[in-house]
Protein backbone atom coordinates (compact mmCIF):
# COMPACT_ATOMS: atom_id res chain seq x y z
CA UNK A 1 0.00 0.00 0.00
CA UNK A 2 0.45 3.29 0.16
CA UNK A 3 2.40 3.98 -3.24
CA UNK A 4 3.30 7.42 -5.18
CA UNK A 5 3.16 7.31 -8.54
CA UNK A 6 5.19 9.95 -10.62
CA UNK A 7 5.59 10.67 -14.11
CA UNK A 8 7.51 11.57 -15.69
CA UNK A 9 10.68 9.95 -14.75
CA UNK A 10 13.32 11.78 -17.12
CA UNK A 11 12.77 14.81 -19.56
CA UNK A 12 15.07 16.69 -21.11
CA UNK A 13 14.34 19.45 -23.71
CA UNK A 14 15.06 22.90 -24.51
CA UNK A 15 15.82 25.83 -22.36
CA UNK A 16 12.42 27.97 -22.17
CA UNK A 17 10.07 25.17 -22.13
CA UNK A 18 7.61 24.46 -19.43
CA UNK A 19 7.62 20.93 -17.95
CA UNK A 20 4.46 19.26 -16.27
CA UNK A 21 5.59 16.76 -13.46
CA UNK A 22 2.64 14.73 -11.85
CA UNK A 23 2.77 13.17 -8.63
CA UNK A 24 -0.21 10.70 -7.76
CA UNK A 25 -1.20 8.52 -4.71
CA UNK A 26 -2.39 5.57 -6.22
CA UNK A 27 -3.96 3.63 -3.35
CA UNK A 28 -4.39 6.55 -0.84
CA UNK A 29 -6.05 9.72 -0.12
CA UNK A 30 -3.17 12.62 0.02
CA UNK A 31 -4.76 16.14 1.75
CA UNK A 32 -0.51 17.16 2.10
CA UNK A 33 2.36 16.26 -0.79
CA UNK A 34 5.39 17.92 -0.30
CA UNK A 35 7.94 18.64 -3.56
CA UNK A 36 11.75 18.41 -2.93
CA UNK A 37 14.62 19.25 -5.15
CA UNK A 38 17.84 17.03 -4.86
CA UNK A 39 21.23 17.73 -6.30
CA UNK A 40 24.15 14.98 -5.89
CA UNK A 41 25.36 14.21 -2.27
CA UNK A 42 22.93 16.89 -0.95
CA UNK A 43 19.70 16.33 1.34
CA UNK A 44 16.62 16.85 0.40
CA UNK A 45 15.60 20.21 -0.09
CA UNK A 46 11.73 21.37 0.54
CA UNK A 47 10.37 23.66 -2.20
CA UNK A 48 6.83 23.66 -1.43
CA UNK A 49 3.93 22.11 0.66
CA UNK A 50 0.78 21.50 -1.22
CA UNK A 51 -2.46 21.46 -0.02
CA UNK A 52 -5.62 19.84 -1.65
CA UNK A 53 -8.01 22.49 -2.65
CA UNK A 54 -5.54 25.64 -1.81
CA UNK A 55 -2.50 27.09 -2.37
CA UNK A 56 0.58 25.89 -1.96
CA UNK A 57 2.96 27.07 0.79
CA UNK A 58 6.76 27.55 -0.66
CA UNK A 59 9.36 27.80 0.76
CA UNK A 60 11.85 30.81 1.65
CA UNK A 61 13.73 31.28 -1.92
CA UNK A 62 11.50 29.12 -3.96
CA UNK A 63 9.92 31.10 -7.29
CA UNK A 64 6.64 30.38 -6.55
CA UNK A 65 5.75 31.87 -10.58
CA UNK A 66 8.14 29.98 -11.04
CA UNK A 67 7.32 26.35 -9.74
CA UNK A 68 3.64 26.35 -10.47
CA UNK A 69 2.17 24.10 -7.92
CA UNK A 70 -1.62 22.44 -8.46
CA UNK A 71 -3.30 20.16 -5.82
CA UNK A 72 -6.64 20.26 -7.57
CA UNK A 73 -7.43 16.67 -6.09
CA UNK A 74 -6.65 14.44 -3.08
CA UNK A 75 -4.70 12.04 -4.91
CA UNK A 76 -2.76 14.72 -7.63
CA UNK A 77 -0.24 17.27 -7.75
CA UNK A 78 1.43 18.55 -10.30
CA UNK A 79 4.65 20.54 -10.87
CA UNK A 80 5.36 22.91 -13.81
CA UNK A 81 8.49 24.53 -14.48
CA UNK A 82 7.90 27.28 -16.43
CA UNK A 83 10.05 28.57 -18.48
CA UNK A 84 13.24 26.30 -17.52
CA UNK A 85 16.50 27.55 -17.89
CA UNK A 86 19.69 25.02 -17.24
CA UNK A 87 20.25 26.04 -13.69
CA UNK A 88 16.69 24.32 -13.40
CA UNK A 89 18.04 20.90 -14.37
CA UNK A 90 17.90 18.85 -10.98
CA UNK A 91 16.18 15.99 -9.39
CA UNK A 92 12.55 16.99 -8.44
CA UNK A 93 10.84 14.17 -5.78
CA UNK A 94 7.29 14.43 -4.59
CA UNK A 95 5.96 13.12 -1.51
CA UNK A 96 2.55 12.38 -0.09
CA UNK A 97 1.07 11.70 3.32
CA UNK A 98 -1.15 9.44 4.02
CA UNK A 99 -2.40 9.88 6.69
CA UNK A 100 -2.83 13.34 9.19
CA UNK A 101 -0.04 14.34 11.52
CA UNK A 102 3.03 15.84 10.98
CA UNK A 103 4.85 12.55 12.45
CA UNK A 104 3.21 10.28 9.78
CA UNK A 105 5.91 9.00 7.39
CA UNK A 106 5.85 10.47 3.48
CA UNK A 107 5.78 8.04 0.55
CA UNK A 108 7.51 9.58 -2.10
CA UNK A 109 7.64 9.05 -5.60
CA UNK A 110 10.98 7.80 -7.81
CA UNK A 111 11.50 11.48 -9.00
CA UNK A 112 11.81 13.48 -12.10
CA UNK A 113 15.14 13.91 -13.95
CA UNK A 114 14.69 17.37 -15.58
CA UNK A 115 17.76 18.50 -18.32
CA UNK A 116 17.53 21.46 -19.83
CA UNK A 117 19.82 21.94 -22.49
CA UNK B 1 23.25 27.21 13.30
CA UNK B 2 20.90 24.56 13.01
CA UNK B 3 22.06 21.34 11.23
CA UNK B 4 22.28 17.62 10.75
CA UNK B 5 25.01 16.04 9.97
CA UNK B 6 24.99 11.80 8.01
CA UNK B 7 28.48 10.57 8.01
CA UNK B 8 29.66 11.89 4.24
CA UNK B 9 31.75 8.98 3.39
CA UNK B 10 30.67 5.74 2.11
CA UNK B 11 30.55 3.09 4.73
CA UNK B 12 32.01 -0.11 3.49
CA UNK B 13 30.72 -3.36 5.46
CA UNK B 14 31.34 -6.72 5.06
CA UNK B 15 28.39 -8.95 4.57
CA UNK B 16 27.54 -10.41 7.65
CA UNK B 17 28.24 -7.76 10.15
CA UNK B 18 26.35 -4.99 11.74
CA UNK B 19 26.58 -2.08 9.85
CA UNK B 20 25.69 1.60 12.38
CA UNK B 21 25.07 5.03 10.61
CA UNK B 22 25.44 8.17 12.46
CA UNK B 23 22.81 11.26 12.75
CA UNK B 24 23.77 14.19 14.52
CA UNK B 25 21.76 17.26 15.13
CA UNK B 26 22.94 20.35 16.77
CA UNK B 27 20.42 23.68 17.77
CA UNK B 28 17.06 21.44 17.04
CA UNK B 29 14.96 19.69 19.59
CA UNK B 30 13.14 17.27 17.32
CA UNK B 31 9.88 15.21 18.75
CA UNK B 32 10.97 12.45 16.47
CA UNK B 33 13.53 11.64 14.05
CA UNK B 34 12.75 8.90 10.99
CA UNK B 35 15.06 6.92 8.79
CA UNK B 36 14.78 6.05 4.82
CA UNK B 37 16.78 4.60 2.05
CA UNK B 38 17.31 5.96 -0.82
CA UNK B 39 18.42 3.68 -3.93
CA UNK B 40 20.07 5.31 -7.15
CA UNK B 41 17.52 7.03 -9.35
CA UNK B 42 14.65 6.29 -6.84
CA UNK B 43 12.69 7.76 -4.14
CA UNK B 44 13.25 7.47 -0.71
CA UNK B 45 11.47 5.24 1.33
CA UNK B 46 10.37 4.86 5.03
CA UNK B 47 11.91 2.52 7.10
CA UNK B 48 11.52 3.65 10.93
CA UNK B 49 10.16 6.52 12.94
CA UNK B 50 11.45 7.42 16.95
CA UNK B 51 10.04 9.74 19.23
CA UNK B 52 12.02 11.45 21.75
CA UNK B 53 10.84 9.57 24.22
CA UNK B 54 12.01 6.18 22.55
CA UNK B 55 15.19 4.73 23.05
CA UNK B 56 15.32 2.20 21.06
CA UNK B 57 13.21 1.00 17.78
CA UNK B 58 13.24 -2.33 16.06
CA UNK B 59 12.40 -3.61 12.88
CA UNK B 60 13.35 -7.05 11.71
CA UNK B 61 17.25 -6.19 11.27
CA UNK B 62 16.93 -3.06 12.13
CA UNK B 63 17.31 -1.00 14.86
CA UNK B 64 17.66 2.74 15.83
CA UNK B 65 18.56 4.74 19.40
CA UNK B 66 17.48 8.48 19.41
CA UNK B 67 19.78 9.93 22.73
CA UNK B 68 18.44 13.16 22.99
CA UNK B 69 21.28 14.21 25.26
CA UNK B 70 23.87 13.39 22.95
CA UNK B 71 22.09 14.43 19.85
CA UNK B 72 22.09 11.60 18.44
CA UNK B 73 20.43 8.79 16.30
CA UNK B 74 22.09 5.13 15.88
CA UNK B 75 20.88 3.25 12.63
CA UNK B 76 22.17 -0.20 12.62
CA UNK B 77 21.58 -3.17 10.18
CA UNK B 78 22.36 -6.70 11.57
CA UNK B 79 23.16 -9.60 9.71
CA UNK B 80 23.67 -6.97 6.43
CA UNK B 81 23.42 -8.10 2.83
CA UNK B 82 24.57 -7.14 -0.42
CA UNK B 83 20.59 -5.65 -0.53
CA UNK B 84 21.07 -3.19 1.71
CA UNK B 85 23.13 -1.79 -0.08
CA UNK B 86 21.75 2.06 -0.49
CA UNK B 87 21.95 5.55 1.23
CA UNK B 88 19.97 5.99 4.45
CA UNK B 89 18.76 9.50 5.41
CA UNK B 90 17.72 10.86 8.78
CA UNK B 91 14.97 13.20 8.83
CA UNK B 92 14.04 15.56 11.83
CA UNK B 93 10.66 16.76 12.87
CA UNK B 94 8.53 18.89 15.23
CA UNK B 95 5.27 17.94 16.36
CA UNK B 96 4.38 21.58 15.61
CA UNK B 97 5.60 22.00 11.88
CA UNK B 98 5.00 19.51 9.27
CA UNK B 99 7.95 19.58 7.66
CA UNK B 100 10.72 17.47 7.86
CA UNK B 101 14.84 18.16 8.43
CA UNK B 102 16.85 16.29 6.27
CA UNK B 103 20.17 15.53 6.57
CA UNK B 104 22.27 14.54 3.17
CA UNK B 105 22.40 11.02 3.51
CA UNK B 106 25.11 8.26 4.32
CA UNK B 107 25.55 5.76 1.18
CA UNK B 108 26.13 2.48 3.03
CA UNK B 109 28.28 -0.36 0.67
CA UNK B 110 27.83 -4.03 1.31
CA UNK B 111 30.35 -6.30 0.47
CA UNK B 112 30.05 -9.89 -0.47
Amino acid sequence: GAVVSQHPSWVICKSGTSVKIECRSLDFQATTMFWYRQFPKQSLMLMATSNEGSKATYEQGVEKDKFLINHASLTLSTLTVTSAHPEDSSFYICSAREAPGSNQPQHFGDGTRLSIL
Amino acid sequence: SQKIEQNSEALNIQEGKTATLTCNYTNYSPAYLQWYRQDPGRGPVFLLLIRENEKEKRKERLKVTFDTTLKQSLFHITASQPADSATYLCALGMDSNYQLIWGAGTKLIIKP
